[in-house]
């Protein structure tokens, strides 16, 4: 079983430039994570899909940061403008039901 | 609140040494769930277990070891006769088994297997 894809692995950017992530889920699994790991940190969740829903986006910086779950499977976070303090490693999960959670490699971002 | 520390920061061991990595967690919740990740240098957070609140039951898993004690709110994770591809960073977590449930991590514990 293929596990989550996430594109692209590394990306860096100047300040102020927009940046997308994207994130294919382990195939069935319903709900979806985006997580920001900061250097030397835990990740910390930025939004949580059930479905195509966002149902946790409490901790996302909506000023800047939008994220998206067509159709219930894939999923895009964007970053517009993107600043210095944005560079980090974004990570992907996905859950089925219950069942603990799924991470994929991660998006390394950069900003310069 | 949900917090998970983790005192440990680096850990360094030779190989074939048993190595045990601390992890106390709070929360409010009666119920809750308890994991351990590991991140090599890749980058990829690797399920290790999950641990439901009600089962207090140490696990064993080849090499490796969970020992989840309620009444200290700990749950170490033991390797024995750590090897070299045991070097990565391990996070401990904790979620909500109902609504919220995101994970909170802790700073994570960097072990080092030297050969």
């Amino acid at each position: 079983e293929a596990g989550v894809v996430q594109s692209p692995r590394y990306k860096i950017i100047e300040k102020k430039q927009p940046v997308a992530f994207w994130c294919n889920p382990i195939s069935g699994h319903n709900t979806l994570y985006w997580y920001r790991q900061n250097l030397g940190q835990g990740p910390e969740l930025l939004i949580r899909y059930e479905n195509e829903e966002a149902v946790d986006d409490s901790q996302l910086p909506k000023d800047r940061f939008s994220a998206e779950r067509l159709k219930g499977v894939d999923s895009t976070l964007k970053i517009q403008p993107a600043e210095l303090g944005d560079s980090a490693v974004y990570l992907c999960a996905s859950r089925y039901g219950s069942g603990a959670q799924y991470f994929g490699p991660g998006t390394r971002l950069l900003v310069l | 609140a949900q917090k998970v520390t983790q005192a440990q920061t680096e850990i360094s061991v030779v190989e074939k040494e048993d190595v045990t990595l601390d992890c106390v967690y709070e929360t409010r919740d009666t119920t809750y769930y308890l994991f351990w990740y590991k991140q090599p240098p890749s980058g990829e957070l690797v399920f290790l277990i999950r641990r439901n609140s009600f089962d207090e039951q140490n696990e064993i898993s080849g090499r490796y070891s969970w020992n989840f004690q309620k009444s200290t709110s700990s749950f170490n994770f033991t390797i024995t006769a750590s090897q070299v591809v045991d070097s990565a960073v391990y996070f401990c977590a904790l979620s909500r088994q109902t609504g919220a449930n995101n994970l909170f991590f802790g700073t994570g514990t960097r072990l080092t297997v030297i050969p």
